[in-house]
């Protein structure tokens, strides 16, 4: 079956702007989880999403955000970027319930300039 | 609040040795699932194994292991016979029950670099 969808793989913007990443997940699990990874911060939580509705946020200000859909699909938006924003950020689908695992995409490369 | 530790930053070894990393957690709950990862220059996480915190049989998929023992809080993988196609950061990860949602807490990551 299909892997976890992440686009675009790659982006570069501008201080100031802002910046939405989507997320298709494996079809029929319905949380999706976002992180951010730093060479500094490792991995970090951000938030899940789990029929539509946001289950969890980690300790991110309220710039980051995010949304399914109907369809389990998952957006994460940033408002006015800074530099300090600039990571991998890794989507992860999953059925959403104790003892299972997660599935990562492969991640969006976001560049703040 | 839960913590994973890696205390090994970078490893490198020689093709057919054997190679553990450490992964070392904290957690107040009872019950809990621990598990590996493993991060090839591609950027995506590979699921390794899902182990939760009742079950501390240890576990072998061929050339790996991973050693779960709850009194030491920790839960240790080995790599036998190590190949070049084995280089890769590999990330111990705790994921809570009681949270009420699916998050990991990751630890910092092991760069294995097998040389050939």
């Amino acid at each position: 079956k299909a892997g976890v969808t992440q686009t675009p793989r790659y982006l570069i913007k501008t201080r100031g702007q802002q910046v939405t990443l989507s997320c298709s997940p494996i079809s029929g699990h319905r949380s999706v989880s976002w992180y951010q990874q730093t060479p500094g911060q490792g991995l970090q939580f951000l938030f899940e999403y789990f029929s539509e509705t946001q289950r969890n946020k980690g300790n991110f200000p309220g710039r980051f955000s995010g949304r399914q859909f109907s369809n389990s699909r998952s957006e994460m938006n940033v408002s006015t970027l800074e530099l300090g924003d600039s990571a991998l950020y890794l989507c992860a689908s999953s059925l959403g319930v104790a003892n299972t695992e997660a599935f990562f995409g492969q991640g969006t490369r976001l560049t703040v300039v | 609040a839960q913590k994973v530790t890696q205390a090994q930053t970078e490893i490198s070894v020689v093709e057919k040795e054997d190679v553990t990393l450490d992964c070392v957690y904290e957690t107040r709950d009872t019950t809990y699932y621990l598990f590996w990862y493993k991060q090839p220059p591609s950027g995506e996480l590979v699921f390794l194994i899902r182990r939760n915190s009742f079950d501390e049989q240890n576990e072998i998929s061929g050339r790996y292991s991973w050693n779960f023992q709850k009194s030491t809080s920790s839960f240790n993988f080995t790599i036998t016979a190590s190949q070049v196609v084995d280089s890769a950061v590999y990330f111990c990860a705790l994921s809570e029950s009681g949270a009420g949602s699916y998050q990991l807490t990751f630890g910092k990551g092991t760069k294995l670099s097998v040389i050939p």
